[in-house]
This record gives structure tokens, C-alpha cells and sequence, in this order.
């Protein structure tokens, strides 16, 4: 199995809502990563997770808040967004952080997330 | 990090080879060459890696040059499922970068029935 689900598919939120994006995987991969993608952009990272402890953060503002409850488990919470973060927000895995380079990553298919 | 350089798109045929291009002049003598596509409507998609020789998957070719300043994906007979943007990406194994995808604006793949 290869697949890293994301749930919910889409989210409308207003800006004083609380929210919480999930992504799960059952490979055994012990590095987690959040993405944000804007439309017609590629990919930036968020942060990154390796054996369940924060090891990136991309200089993300607080209103993004990750958790890593367990090394199949990736939570993004969200709180007081604004309508410039309506983005697609994609999760993925891979076998192994620092892997010299040739790990290969794993998305899910991403939350379709709209800030009103 | 070490960028890289993509056409903004490229246009090919069903059942014809495709050959996307990637320039990366400043790659460093570590930097692995890793290739994924992003699918309409769906996260990106590994494709293939390679640091020094040509690679072959299942998927498709990848051809980098002696000098590893540039590289060139093949895809041997499109389809239309091919349709995507390709991402050509330097993974850095070891400095500050590691563990990150760094994408570039990519190449937008149309395929012509």
C-alpha cells in the first residue's frame, strides 16, 4: 500500500474558525511533510517531520500548527486564517529523513481549503 | 540550493516519445536529479532519480548529461493519462536543504490525441 490519504477533501472556513486537516499513512515511513500550494504554482514546503519530531518549519506563521500525534499520523490545525492562505495543502511520507538525497516522496491528494 | 531551468510547457502527440528538459548549471557533485509530475487535480507523483548514469523505471528514462549540467526525462510513447506538470528538482543530501522537495515552476505537458 502506497497511499497517503488526506481528509477533508475540501474545507470552507471563516477566519475565526478552528480547523484541522488530517493525513495518514501506513507505509512505515518515518518522515512526514506539509505542503501549500497555491493555484497555477508549484509546491512550497511547509514543514517537515522526522520520527515525529518537528524538524523544519519553513518559517510558517502561527496560525499553522502542526502536529505529529504518532509516525502514521500528521495533523495541520488551523486558527485565524486569513483569505490569502486558501491554497490546496498537501501531505506526504517518505521512507526515511537525511536519506542521502534518494528517498522518494509520497503525497496524498491534498485539502482544497477556502478561507472566507 | 542549486536551481534548475524547465521550458514552461511542451506539446506532444499520443503514442510519440517526449523528451522534457531540464537545466541545473550549477549542480553540486552530491545533488541527486529527481523527477516528479503533478497530475490535473492531484498531488505530485514520484517519477524517477538519478545522480550520475541514465536510469530506467517503468515509468520512464532519464538521461543526464556527462557534464550533469542538464538532464532530459523520457517518456518512450505518451499517453494521454501523461498529461501533467513535470517537476525537475536537485535533492541536496546533506546541508541545510535536506529533506526537502524544492519545486520549480515545472514544465506543463500537453498530449494531443
Amino acid at each position: 500500500d502506497t497511499e497517503v490519504t488526506q481528509t477533508p477533501k475540501h474545507l470552507v472556513m471563516g477566519m475565526t474558525n478552528k480547523k484541522s486537516l488530517k493525513c495518514e499513512q501506513h507505509m512505515g515511513h518515518r518522515a512526514m511533510y506539509w505542503y501549500k500550494q497555491k493555484a497555477k504554482k508549484p509546491p512550497e514546503l511547509m514543514f517537515v517531520y522526522s520520527y515525529e519530531k518537528l524538524s523544519i518549519n519553513e518559517s510558517v506563521p502561527s496560525r499553522f500548527s502542526p502536529e505529529c500525534p504518532n509516525s502514521s499520523l500528521l495533523n495541520l490545525h488551523l486558527h485565524a486564517l486569513q483569505p490569502e492562505d486558501s491554497a490546496l495543502y498537501l501531505c506526504a511520507s517518505s521512507q526515511v529523513h537525511l536519506a542521502g538525497g534518494k528517498e522518494t516522496q509520497y503525497f496524498g491528494p491534498g485539502t482544497r481549503l477556502l478561507v472566507l | 540550493d542549486a536551481k534548475t531551468t524547465q521550458p514552461n510547457s511542451m506539446e506532444s502527440n499520443e503514442e510519440e516519445p517526449v523528451h522534457l528538459p531540464c537545466n541545473h548549471s550549477t549542480i553540486s557533485g552530491t545533488d541527486y536529479i529527481h523527477w516528479y509530475r503533478q497530475l490535473p487535480s492531484q498531488g505530485p507523483e514520484y517519477v524517477i532519480h538519478g545522480l550520475t548514469s541514465n536510469v530506467n523505471n517503468r515509468m520512464a528514462s532519464l538521461a543526464i548529461a556527462e557534464d550533469r549540467k542538464s538532464s532530459t526525462l523520457i517518456l518512450h510513447r505518451a499517453t494521454l493519462r501523461d498529461a501533467a506538470v513535470y517537476y525537475c528538482i536537485l535533492r541536496d543530501p546533506g546541508g541545510t536543504s535536506y529533506g526537502k522537495l524544492t519545486f520549480g515552476q515545472g514544465t506543463i505537458l500537453t498530449v494531443h490525441p
